[in-house]
């Protein structure tokens, strides 16, 4: 079937790095996603990583995937307390945007 | 960022009244599609249309219907709203099927089932 999960809270202190973590169940996933939704907003694409990708780096954020365990992580460094939102793991079937399914969620947030 | 407006912004309304909610987008695009957010669950797919009159069903499409009869335009009816369709409501839009599939999310309408 599909799933796609995260764990629900992340705290971190700023300047540190963040790291938020996903599994999913669909080998077939072409596109895999981070999106981030900042209070009282809609969802926006922070990246996208495809399937026969391991890693793929856009200035502070890493993204890593372990197609073999099923697992995506988005590193954030240098943490700051403009990156406080929730940050949505999404997987995309059969390069099919009409098959897109999310994470639950991954609210994170900052201390000074 | 991408036109996508969608409205009300904010719905009360009472257990067995009808509602409809209106996604409107400037961009053109092909597919459109109506997501709910609830805590704990992430966003789930209700419905989508993949072209004027053309539509299916998402992973929790009971109790709701849509219709689409201008590019531009969704709406998500709710027949009958209950309390368990009490949720904030996104609307979103992607042209490029077949490569990233990258959606673009409206700001979203808060509906309360009393």
């Amino acid at each position: 079937g599909e799933d796609v999960e995260q764990s629900l809270f992340l705290s971190v202190r700023e300047g540190d790095s963040s790291v938020i973590n996903c599994t999913y169940t669909d080998s077939s996933s072409t596109y895999l996603y981070w999106y981030k939704q900042e209070p009282g907003a809609g969802l926006q694409l922070l990246t996208y990583i495809f399937s026969n990708m391991d890693m793929k780096q856009d200035q502070r954020l890493t993204v890593l995937l372990n197609k073999k365990d099923k697992h995506l992580s988005l590193r954030i460094a240098d943490t700051q307390t403009g990156d406080s939102a929730i940050y949505f793991c999404a997987e995309s079937l059969y390069s099919s945007a009409s098959k897109i399914i999310f994470g639950s969620g991954t609210r994170l947030s900052i201390r000074p | 960022d991408a036109g996508i407006t969608q409205s009300p912004r904010h719905k009360v309304t009472e257990t067995g009244t009808p509602v409809t909610l209106r996604c409107h987008q400037t961009e053109n695009h092909r597919y459109m599609y109506w997501y709910r957010q609830d805590p704990g669950h992430g966003l789930r797919l209700i419905h989508y249309s993949y072209g004027v009159k053309d539509t299916d069903k998402g992973e929790v499409s009971d109790g709701y219907s849509v219709s689409r009869s201008k590019t531009e335009d969704f709406l998500l009816t709710l027949e009958s709203a209950t309390s368990s369709q009490t949720s904030v409501y996104f609307c979103a839009i992607s042209g490029a099927e077949g490569v990233t599939g990258e959606l673009f999310f409206g700001e979203g309408s808060r509906l309360t089932v009393l």
